[in-house]
């Protein structure tokens, strides 16, 4: 058990839904990093966030933003879902926002139909 | 950018045979290498890391080594088991200026590892 929390396990939505995925990182952890895996994509980093403030983004869509909260926790929002969107999207947590070791949750499986 | 390539798989192996998951890189600065495992229907577990030239890192019997000259850190274990049978993934990081951004690891494309007893 990494000690990153994600809710839920599974989602299964329809095309053009609104989805928000949560995360819980690590006691003590400030950082929180979203990533996505699909098949053919593979791995993708979404976006960092250190104590509130965004850190770093990668490749995420218009569509999709993510927030942390006072609380750590963080949450990923995705809208105008479409068929493609269907994949694992992780999230990790570390110390410090320069940290290289990040530790992750088990994933959110999200399917759109 | 930043990627990472690993060899094309899936590899499947009889127990006690040696294990080899070949990794190569392209980074501009000096990036920390790690090998990250997931086992089925989990997430992503640390195996190992190397943070600079020449660093070995080893956990549960696998090793790699940081080799800055031929970009890249290659995945071994001399006896697989059958409960290693997993996707192994070769990541790094490189923080660029680390005053003002975040980090994120770029992952390569996943080694599915199949181990028959």
């Amino acid at each position: 058990d990494s000690g990153v929390t994600q809710t839920p396990k599974h989602l299964i939505t329809a095309t053009g839904q609104r989805v928000t995925l949560r995360c819980s990182p690590r006691s003590g952890d400030l950082s929180v990093y979203w990533y996505q895996q699909s098949l053919d994509q593979g791995l993708q980093f979404l976006i960092q966030y250190y104590n509130g403030e965004e850190r770093a983004k990668g490749n995420i869509l218009e569509r999709f933003s993510a927030q942390q909260f006072p609380d750590l926790h963080s949450e990923l929002n995705l809208s105008s879902l479409e068929l493609g969107d269907s994949a694992l999207y992780f999230c990790a947590s570390s110390e410090y926002w320069t940290d290289t070791e990040a530790f992750f949750g088990q994933g959110t499986r999200l399917t759109v139909v | 950018g930043d990627s990472v390539t690993q060899m094309e798989g899936p590899v499947t192996l009889s127990e006690e045979a040696f294990l080899t998951i070949n990794c190569t890189y392209t980074a501009t600065g000096y990036p920390s290498l790690f090998w990250y495992v997931q086992y089925p229907g989990e997430g992503l577990q640390l195996l190992l890391k190397a943070t600079k030239a020449d660093d070995k890192g080893s956990n549960k019997g696998f090793e790699a080594t940081y080799r800055k000259e031929t970009t890249s850190f290659h995945l071994e274990k001399g006896s697989v088991q059958v409960s290693d049978s997993a996707v192994y993934f070769c990541a790094l990081s490189d923080q660029g200026n680390k005053e003002t951004s975040g980090s994120r690891l770029t992952f390569g494309e996943g080694t599915q590892l199949t181990v028959n007893p």
